[in-house]
């Protein structure tokens, strides 16, 4: 079974922080990684795929960086807001999807 | 926005019990995939499906599940004998064509069963 990790498992953090969290998984045999946002009795939502060493992608307020040659992909997300507030999940893509437990992140207003 | 869609939103079951969870794709996607999150634990491929045949399937997609396309538009996920371990979270996904690690699944809101 292939193992993908994401720390913290929780965390809160004031609006107006930044705030960044990690994923890793195996650095072998690596075809792309993939973010989603989950809010609480909502569909999971694609933020971003990643699928070169060294990528950096962004979306708004939210980034993504990727090091496939040592297995992690970190977050951040800029400025948080109350609407941020998600449990973010990171996918190792094979044949199939291998997901983390994800990151629930907590802003205060 | 297309979006998938599943139903029930929550079922409720008693052991031993068949249940079927059914999952509306987006309309031109092809390949098709369930999970499921057992409470505080990681979501857990289950089973994809293209062609109208399992492509893939993990150790949990044992005899007492299977999957369907009765219609062209439903896609159901079937648990013949519901256990008490089956409760958790189950989740249906849909994708266009194209490498299955590359291109982003398309997650419904999930089922929530419980199994008495």
């Amino acid at each position: 079974i292939l193992n993908v990790e994401q720390s913290p498992q929780s965390l809160h953090v004031q609006e107006g922080d930044s705030t960044n969290f990690t994923c890793s998984f195996p650095s072998s045999n690596f075809y792309a990684l993939h973010w989603y946002r989950w809010e609480t009795a909502k569909s999971p939502e694609a933020l971003f795929v990643m699928t070169l060493n060294g990528d950096e992608k962004k979306k708004g307020r939210i980034s993504a960086t990727l090091n496939t040659k040592e297995g992690y992909s970190y977050l951040y997300i800029k400025g948080s807001q109350p609407e941020d507030s998600a449990t973010y999940l990171c996918a190792f893509a094979g044949n199939q999807f291998y997901f983390g437990t994800g990151t629930s992140l907590t802003v205060i207003p | 926005e297309p979006e998938v869609t599943q139903t029930p939103s929550h079922q409720v079951t008693q052991m031993g019990q068949e249940v079927i969870l059914r999952c509306v794709p987006i309309s031109n996607h092809l390949y098709f995939y369930w999970y499921r999150q057992i409470l505080g634990q990681k979501v857990e491929f289950l089973v994809s499906f293209y062609n109208n045949e399992i492509s893939e399937k993990s150790e949990i997609f044992d005899d007492q599940f299977s999957v369907e396309r009765p219609d062209g538009s439903n896609f159901t996920l079937k648990i013949r004998s519901t256990k008490l371990e089956d409760s958790a979270m189950y989740f249906c996904a849909s994708r266009t064509r194209g490498a299955s690690s590359y291109n982003e699944q398309f997650f419904g809101p999930g089922t929530r069963l419980t199994v008495l």
